[in-house]
């Protein structure tokens, strides 16, 4: 079945590092991905997606880029700030009608000033 | 204005006990999830439904049933709660799987 892998945290930066979040999947067919963002005490955000390969998704200064030939959809960011502390997950769903999305296990980000 | 609403935000309750978690949304969607979020912070599946049809009904015990009065409601009801059933409970909604909403999450603790 579909699965998606991220790399272990948590992951501490100071304020204006760079931020990469490594994030792989096995799926069939052609799946969208996505990041999702879930800050302290809140729900998940929808971050970022990107529908088919090659595509880049960004929003907030963070950005993946779909990547089929090894199945990676990496997060980046060129300067983080402590307000981007928070659990990242990655995400895909399926091209099927009843597709649901499946999470990898989600990462803590924690900037310092 | 709230988008996607679960009540309780708490719940703490005794092993045995039956309880319910009430989900509303006010975006026009066709379609509601639950997911359970682990102390680990994994995010699982339990249910979809789309116009009160129920989609997806992945491995989840048959002590929890979701119910969907209309398509702006997807409440969850959990009989003879046991330990294992403390986490964090989400309720979702979209138009399509891509672009989930996500309520603000109610933590059950079973004690």
């Amino acid at each position: 079945g579909d699965s998606v892998t991220q790399m272990e945290g948590p992951v501490t930066l100071s304020e204006e590092a760079f931020l990469t979040i490594n994030c792989t999947y096995t799926a069939t067919g052609y799946p969208s991905l996505f990041w999702y963002v879930q800050y302290p005490g809140e729900g998940l955000q929808l971050l970022l997606k990107a529908t088919k390969a090659d595509d880049k998704g960004s929003n907030k200064g963070f950005e993946a880029t779909y990547r089929k030939e090894t199945t990676s959809f990496h997060l980046e960011k060129g300067s983080v700030q402590v307000s981007d502390s928070a659990v990242y997950f990655c995400a895909l769903s399926g091209d099927g009608a009843n597709s649901k999305l499946t999470f990898g296990k989600g990462i803590t980000l924690s900037v310092r000033p | 204005d709230t988008a996607v609403s679960q009540t309780p935000k708490y719940l703490v309750t005794q092993m045995g006990n039956d309880k319910s978690i009430k989900c509303e949304q006010n975006l026009g969607h066709d379609t509601m999830y639950w997911y359970k979020q682990d102390s680990k912070k994994f995010l699982k599946i339990m249910f979809s439904y789309n116009n009160k049809e129920l989609i997806i009904n992945e491995t989840v015990p048959n002590r929890f049933s979701p119910k969907s009065p209309d398509k702006a409601h997807l409440n969850l009801h959990i009989n003879s709660l046991e330990l294992g059933d403390s986490a964090v409970y989400f309720c979702a909604s979209s138009f399509n799987v891509q672009t989930q909403y996500f309520g603000p999450g109610t933590r059950l603790t079973v004690l």
